[in-house]
């Protein structure tokens, strides 16, 4: 079954440090996601993705984060300057056209 | 603004009980979709089931079953003779129809199922 994968799947990173996380979608979906889920709290919206753009970004998707599909199989988040509340699980999620959106296994960032 | 509520934040039942976790939520829209997500402890997001605005009809899988009515705006969502391993948080999730379709979620319910 084709699934989301994300890596990795835990990281530890200084504050200040710029972090990418990466994601590869299932190779037919068309639509992508970041989500992050705060330890304990919900899980929030950050940014959508779609035709090669940046089709919605929420509050919390501020100048510090950026999204690339640089060889249109990866989806990458980076956080240039890392902050100690940027610690939380993030998901990356992607969707076919009229298909719910499938979730990968999450990467739990940890700022120190 | 779209907005879902899931009043309860904590369950706790005993193995074989059924359980109802209730979702209530807001939009604007005529077309939208529900969704419900299981997060087990080990922290990943397991799609459960969606459901699109135009189709009320209850559906049952297995012990699950779900209860969409439009006139309270309610998705609420039922195990029955629940079992250990359903131990988990469950998020229900609203999105609206159309080409994004990010989703917004309630708080999550946390689900103890007790041996």
């Amino acid at each position: 079954e084709p699934e989301v994968t994300q890596t990795p799947s835990h990281q530890v990173t200084q504050m200040g440090q710029e972090v990418i996380l990466r994601c590869v979608p299932i190779s037919n979906h068309l639509y992508f996601y970041w989500y992050r889920q705060i330890l304990g709290q919900k899980v929030e919206f950050l940014v959508s993705f779609y035709n090669n753009e940046i089709s919605e970004k929420s509050e919390i998707f501020d100048d510090q984060f950026s999204v690339e599909r640089p060889d249109g199989s990866n989806f990458t988040l980076k956080i240039r300057s890392t902050k100690l509340e940027d610690s939380a699980m993030y998901f990356c999620a992607s969707r076919g056209t009229d298909t719910e959106a499938f979730f990968g296994q999450g990467t739990r960032l940890t700022v120190v | 603004a779209q907005k879902v509520t899931q009043a309860q934040t904590e369950i706790s039942v005993v193995e074989k009980e059924d359980v109802t976790l209730d979702c209530v939520y807001e939009t604007r829209d005529t077309t939208y979709y529900l969704f419900w997500y299981k997060q087990p402890p080990s922290g990943e997001l397991v799609f459960l089931i969606r459901r699109n605005s135009f189709d009320e009809q209850n559906e049952i899988s297995g012990r699950y079953s779900w209860n969409f009515q439009k006139s309270t705006s309610s998705f609420n969502f039922t195990i029955t003779a629940s079992q250990v391993v359903d131990s988990a948080v469950y998020f229900c999730a609203l999105s609206r129809a159309g080409n994004n379709r990010k989703l917004i979620w309630g708080l999550g319910t946390s689900l103890a199922v007790n041996p």
